[in-house]
This record gives structure tokens, sequence and C-alpha cells, in this order.
């Protein structure tokens, strides 16, 4: 089982919509959740920070969290095109006494006009 | 504007031979990773270092693959000898805080011929 997982995609969704982007983690210690942004040829870019069960909200994106789960979630509100991209969760727990950053594999979102 | 820089951009080189990666982490940040980014195995998490410390570097191939924090404002990668597999785009991230993001550097996109 790898210890991020995500559905590959693509996720195609039409301009206006809200794209809902789904992530489990197999980690019950973790600790911190993020959500990055990444355009095709470009370096990985922070988008929202999760530390606590619930909804964060920040422009058009909520994250939740729902730790008991194991599940985090990402979604963009009246989506653009420009928002097409590879979306990666995550995860930041303790592993072997200090803390790890690992990330899913990805899912990629496609929004059409 | 505070950011990860990382030289070269692209390296193209023939098998066998040395690549050294540098990074420059953001002034302050006391974390640092080294990832690898392919098609096929995502974001890959080679070396983690905090404080100058290396705290983990088990995904990383270690007959070729070596990971050091000489200051604290400098990190590199180096791969010797470089194999055709190595073929990736490697990217530094650094971060602030223990449970914090990491925010990520442009990338060396390695091509091994």
């Amino acid at each position: 089982q790898k210890e991020v997982e995500q559905n590959s995609g693509p996720l195609s969704v039409p301009e206006g919509a809200i794209a809902s982007l789904n992530c489990t983690y197999s980690d019950r210690g973790s600790q911190s959740f993020f959500w990055y942004r990444q355009y095709s040829g470009k370096s990985p870019e922070l988008i929202m920070s999760i530390y606590s069960n619930g909804d964060k909200e920040d422009g058009r994106f909520t994250a939740q969290l729902n730790k008991a789960s194991q599940y985090v979630s990402l979604l963009i509100r009246d989506s653009q095109p420009s928002d097409s991209a590879t979306y990666l969760c995550a995860v930041k727990g303790i592993s072997g006494g200090y803390n790890k950053l690992i990330f899913g594999a990805g899912t990629r979102l496609a929004v059409h006009p | 504007d505070a950011r990860v820089t990382q030289t070269p951009r692209d390296k193209v080189t023939e098998m066998g031979q040395e690549v050294t990666m540098r990074c420059q982490p953001i002034l302050g940040h006391n974390t640092v990773f080294w990832y690898r980014q392919t098609m096929m195995q995502g974001l890959e998490l080679l070396a983690y270092f905090r404080n100058r410390a290396p705290l983990d570097d088990s995904g990383m191939p270690k007959d070729r693959f070596s990971a050091e924090m000489p200051d604290a404002t400098l990190a590199t990668l180096k791969i010797q000898p470089s194999e055709p597999r190595d073929s990736a785009v490697y990217f530094c991230a650094s971060g602030l805080v223990h449970e914090g993001p990491a925010f990520f550097g442009q990338g060396t996109r390695l091509t091994v011929v």
C-alpha cells in the first residue's frame, strides 16, 4: 500500500464547475497535510495547508481533513481553464523520529471551456 | 522574493560521468529535501536534512548517490557514476518549521545518455 494515494485522473470538469480532488494516507500519526499544484514542466507550488480536522477555505479553494478516515480533499470552486494542472497531495508525519514529507502521485485536472 | 535556487537547470551527461546538483535553500529555512520526479514514479523523497544534519537518505541508491550540506546556504546531490535510469527532474525544497510545508526550487532536469 502506498503511503499517500490519489486517483491519477484525468479529472475533467467544465469551466465554472466544482472540481473535487481526493487523497488518502496510511500513516495514522500524520500531522500536516498540503496540496500543491504543478503545471507541466514547472515545479510544485504550495496552494493549501491544513493541520486539523474540518474545512479550511482560501479563495476558491477549500481543503477538507478527516483524520479518523485518513482522508484529505481539495475542492476548487468556479473552476477555470488556468486551474488545469496536476494536483499533488502531500503528508507530513513522524517516521523514524522525524518528519517526512511524502507525496502522492498526483491527480491531473483538466478544465474545459 | 525568497525562493529556493537550484543549479544547473538542465544537465546532459554521458553514462559513467559524475553529476553534481546544487541547491540554495530559502534564507533561514532549517529543513531541506531532495526529490526525484519521473513520469512512472512521481515525486520520490531521496534525502532530508534538518539543521544541516542528514536525517534520512533511505530513498537514495547508496552506491552511487550522496547528499551533503556543507553549510546552511548550500545543499548538494551527487551521482557517481551516472546511469541512464537516473534521468529525471531533481527538485530541492526547503522549509522553516517542523510541521510546515516545503517550498520547491525550479528543479534540475538531468538526462544521462
